[in-house]
């Protein structure tokens, strides 16, 4: 049973518009969300979290929005630039730190030029 | 500042055979998790470590063990490989009591 979902697994945008990546979960514990990009052959980079005190957090061309009662967060990318494209990940976990994150499948981003 | 480095980054093995993957965390990092991550899925948890013991432990057979050493880096051994444990090894490091987790680069482990 898959607590966290991704459910686009590719997405395509032209450079220099809004890119936006969706994730959905269903455990009410969580309570902490983190999205990682991932090029081939490295591992994941973080690149920007939220606590659920929170509804939105900024950070640059990051921005990641978080709405509890619909357990739905999104991370949108703006300008979308073309070495944005990779896979990226949302991850989940409950409250108490350090504990093991729950990642979604991933979506395959394309930023085109 | 070294960030999470893992080691061999590439492994080829037989089925039945045993394998034993390196990781060294960020600096000033305490903690250690292994997460395996297959073809086409995220990372899945394996186990974490901290004051070299194991701490959690994810839905993974014994035949996965770890170990955490007094200068906090660890090692994941791997026992009777089976096929299906071919995917990439991913060891992420944190400092106890936050949230976010540093991924290393991954150990890409194919058994034959």
């Amino acid at each position: 049973d898959q607590q966290v979902k991704q459910n686009s697994p590719s997405l395509s945008v032209q450079e220099g518009r809004i890119s936006i990546l969706n994730c959905d979960y269903t455990n009410s514990m969580f309570d902490y969300f983190l999205w990682y990009k991932k090029y081939p052959a490295e591992g994941p980079t973080f690149l920007i979290s939220i606590s659920s005190i929170k509804d939105k957090n900024e950070d640059g061309r990051f921005t990641v929005f978080l709405n509890k009662s619909a357990k739905h967060l999104s991370l949108h990318i703006v300008p979308s630039q073309p070495g944005d494209s990779a896979v990226y990940f949302c991850a989940a976990s409950p409250p108490s730190g350090n504990t093991p994150l729950v990642f979604g499948k991933g979506t395959r981003l394309s930023v085109i030029a | 500042d070294a960030g999470v480095t893992q080691s061999p980054t590439h492994l080829i093995k037989t089925r039945g055979q045993q394998v034993t993957l390196r990781c060294s965390p960020k600096s000033g990092h305490d903690t250690v998790s292994w997460y395996q991550q297959a073809l086409g899925q995220g990372p899945q948890f394996i186990f974490q470590y901290y004051e070299e013991e194991e701490r959690q432990r994810g839905n993974f057979p014994d035949r996965f063990s770890g170990h955490q050493f007094p200068n906090y880096s660890s090692e994941l051994n791997v026992n009777a490989l089976l096929l299906g444990d071919s995917a990439l090894y991913l060891c992420a490091s944190s400092f106890l009591g936050r949230e976010t987790q540093y991924f290393g680069p991954g150990t890409r482990l194919l058994v034959l």
